[in-house]
């Protein structure tokens, strides 16, 4: 019975170039969200996502970053033209329809040189 | 605008004392509370929820009050552990997303 699986764990890109995170839920959990944490801050809500569906992508910055749930495989988190800025880590989370509760996986840490 | 504050960012109790987490929420539409628990590079782990409409739940060692009229709420955790040393957020839904705290580091002294 895994949890919410992220990979990588660690990446680390250039200034410019694109960074995809990786996240699968839970089994038999249809909804996934993503967070940010950045240095010092606390998590910060970017996007929510059902199969093949933006629920609500009110967190998300305005341009370079996008998210998608296909219907099959994990859900991305993609973000073009990495600047210093987006180094943070980043959370997927996922929960069952109809549950507050969210179960976080473990992060992907995102260092941008 | 800090919908949910966690005002205390640090806060060291002795082995076996009440651990008392303290959390302000300004928006009176968040439907349910949670409270999750992390350690440096890891992802938050679930720890209690609790309802809108309760004041409040427990499991365990752990206990969360809620008081509507003054929009707070707090985690009690009985008896602490050392294991209990981690980073506590406070979490509101609201629309299925979570809004967090800023977080408090709890530290237990054996």
């Amino acid at each position: 019975n895994a949890g919410v699986m992220q990979n990588p764990r660690h990446l680390v890109r250039r200034r410019g170039q694109e960074a995809r995170l990786r996240c699968s839920p839970m089994k038999g959990h249809s909804h996934v969200y993503w967070y940010r944490q950045l240095p010092e801050e606390g998590l910060k809500f970017m996007v929510y996502l059902q199969k093949e569906n933006i629920i609500d992508e009110s967190g998300m910055p305005k341009e370079r970053f996008s998210a998608e749930f296909p219907k099959e495989g994990p859900s991305i988190l993609r973000i073009q033209q990495v600047v210093r800025g987006d180094s943070a880590a980043y959370f997927c989370a996922s929960s069952p329809p109809l549950a507050p509760e969210q179960f976080f996986g473990p992060g992907t840490r995102l260092t941008v040189l | 605008d800090q919908q949910v504050k966690q005002n205390s960012p640090s806060l060291s109790v002795q082995e076996g004392r009440i651990s008392i987490l303290n959390c302000d929420y300004t928006n009176s539409m968040f439907d349910y509370f949670l409270w999750y628990k992390k350690y440096p590079a890891e992802g938050p782990t679930f720890l209690i929820s609790i309802s809108s409409i309760k004041d409040k739940n427990e499991d365990g060692r752990f206990t969360v009050f809620l008081n509507k009229s003054a929009k707070h709420l707090s985690l009690h955790i009985v008896p602490s552990q050392p294991g209990d040393s981690a980073v506590y957020f406070c979490a509101a839904t609201l629309t299925g997303k979570l809004i967090f705290g800023q977080g408090t580091t709890l530290q237990v002294k054996p």
